[in-house]
């Protein structure tokens, strides 16, 4: 089936540090891989995404590679601002059916 | 802008009683979503419209139920049978026939609070 798997949180930086934030899928075929942020009592907006293997997705200063052979798709910024300071969620779509398929979610909190 | 709008964007429910949430989409999209949030536990689906007057079970729709008389519109009533109703929920909405590189396009959620 599919699926998406991302690190534990929260997760607390410091302003100026690097990020990552990992994410690994299972699923068949070559899925569309998304980075999506959450903001305080908000909804989801989309960050970044990815569609075919070794594409890199970026925006904000956020980048994320689509590795097929490690099934990964991991989140990383050079230099975290509190502003980025949110929910961030990996997710994964297939060219068949009409869902997404959500990691559970990874909150950053970033201090001045 | 074209968009989704979800109201209201606070709710509080009595014990026993059915609450309605809105969701309207001006985007031209033919399918939409509901998903409750849960602290710690991510997104799960409850349910979802491909087209007008056909929807279809998500993962936790034991207690909802939910309408697509229009396209543009997909509200979700929170039965008193769902026994732990509190929670953060959020709508989305897609083209059915989509590019699977689209993405979602997210409402900014409505929080229910039993009290």
């Amino acid at each position: 089936g599919n699926s998406v798997t991302q690190m534990e949180g929260p997760v607390t930086l410091s302003e100026e540090a690097f990020l990552t934030i990992n994410c690994t899928y299972t699923a068949t075929g070559y899925p569309s891989l998304f980075w999506y942020v959450q903001y305080p009592g908000e909804g989801l907006q989309l960050l970044l995404k990815a569609t075919k293997a070794d594409d890199k997705g970026s925006n904000k200063g956020f980048e994320a590679t689509y590795r097929k052979e490690t099934t990964s798709f991991h989140l990383e910024k050079g230099s975290v601002q509190v502003s980025d300071s949110a929910v961030y969620f990996c997710a994964l779509s297939q060219n068949t059916g009409n869902q997404f398929y959500f990691g559970t979610g990874t909150s950053l909190t970033v201090i001045p | 802008d074209g968009g989704i709008t979800q109201s209201p964007k606070y709710l509080f429910r009595k014990e026993g009683q059915n609450v309605t949430l809105s969701c309207e989409q001006n985007l031209n999209h033919d399918a939409m979503y509901w998903y409750r949030q849960d602290p710690g536990q991510g997104l799960r689906l409850i349910y979802y419209s491909q087209i007008v007057n056909d929807f279809q079970k998500g993962d936790i729709a034991e207690g909802y139920s939910v309408s697509r008389e229009k396209k543009e519109s997909f509200p979700l009533t929170v039965t008193s049978a769902q026994k732990n109703p509190t929670a953060f929920y959020l709508c989305a909405s897609s083209r059915y026939q989509r590019d699977r590189r689209d993405g979602y396009t997210f409402g900014s959620g409505t929080r229910l609070t039993v009290v």
